[in-house]
């Protein structure tokens, strides 16, 4: 099946700093790749849709200019968490749309453990 | 966001099916019914969708209503690794918006 990666799985950052998580799909090329977030014994909130080559699409309440999103190429798609508090400690999740005619999977990367100090 | 309700947990013995409800009353016409699993710590997993008919795959196989307005997500000799948080979605293939899901418990 199609594989996606995310890096890094785990990261700790300082208030104030900014983290970036990239997103790669291994072995497809996604046009359209989403990012999610995750609390504790929460379920999935998407956050943001990401298309190649554009701006991405951020969901009522999300910050753009928070949670940047750049999807420079079709198998990349990177998260950046700027001036990070500690209530944006989560669990973010990217996953990538297969490109075939009639697919309607989506294919989730591992996850990235946030946790701001 | 999340328009499908499912019962929070469920339990399972091993080796035994598993039948996953879940109503969609308010889904339109052109809307899939998707079906992904997640484990602790873990990305979701695909395990199925459909429309209108009954669908089968190597993991397991979705009951669609004829009204379309529940489907049942059958997981048809539970194991150890099928333990997870099951999530039904209805709407097109992107755009997933996840709801509580169901926990389910395999018990050996």
């Amino acid at each position: 099946g199609a594989v996606v990666s995310q890096h890094p799985s785990r990261v700790i950052c300082k208030s104030g700093t900014s983290v970036k998580i990239e997103c790669r799909s291994l072995d497809f090329q996604a046009t359209t790749m989403f990012w999610y977030r995750q609390f504790p014994k929460k379920s999935l909130m998407l956050m943001a849709t990401s298309n190649e080559g554009s701006k991405a699409t951020y969901e009522q309440g999300v910050e753009k200019d928070k949670f940047l999103i750049n999807h420079a190429s079709l198998t990349l798609s990177t998260l950046t968490v700027t001036s990070a508090h500690p209530e944006d400690s989560s669990f973010y999740i990217c996953s990538a749309s297969y490109p075939r005619q009639g697919s309607y999977e989506q294919y989730f990367g591992p996850g990235t453990r946030l946790t701001v100090t | 966001d999340a328009k499908t309700t499912q019962p929070n947990s469920m339990e399972s013995n091993e080796e035994e099916p598993v039948h996953l409800p879940c109503n969609h009353s308010t889904i339109s016409g052109t809307d899939y019914i998707h079906w992904y699993r997640q484990l602790p710590s873990q990305g979701p997993e695909y395990v199925i969708h459909g429309l209108t008919s009954n669908v089968n795959n190597r993991m397991a196989s979705l009951a669609i209503a004829e009204d379309r307005k529940s489907s049942t997500l059958i997981l048809h000799r539970a194991t150890l690794r099928d333990a997870a948080v099951y999530y039904c979605i209805q709407g097109g293939a992107n755009n997933l918006f996840f709801g509580t899901g169901t926990r389910l418990t395999v018990i050996p």
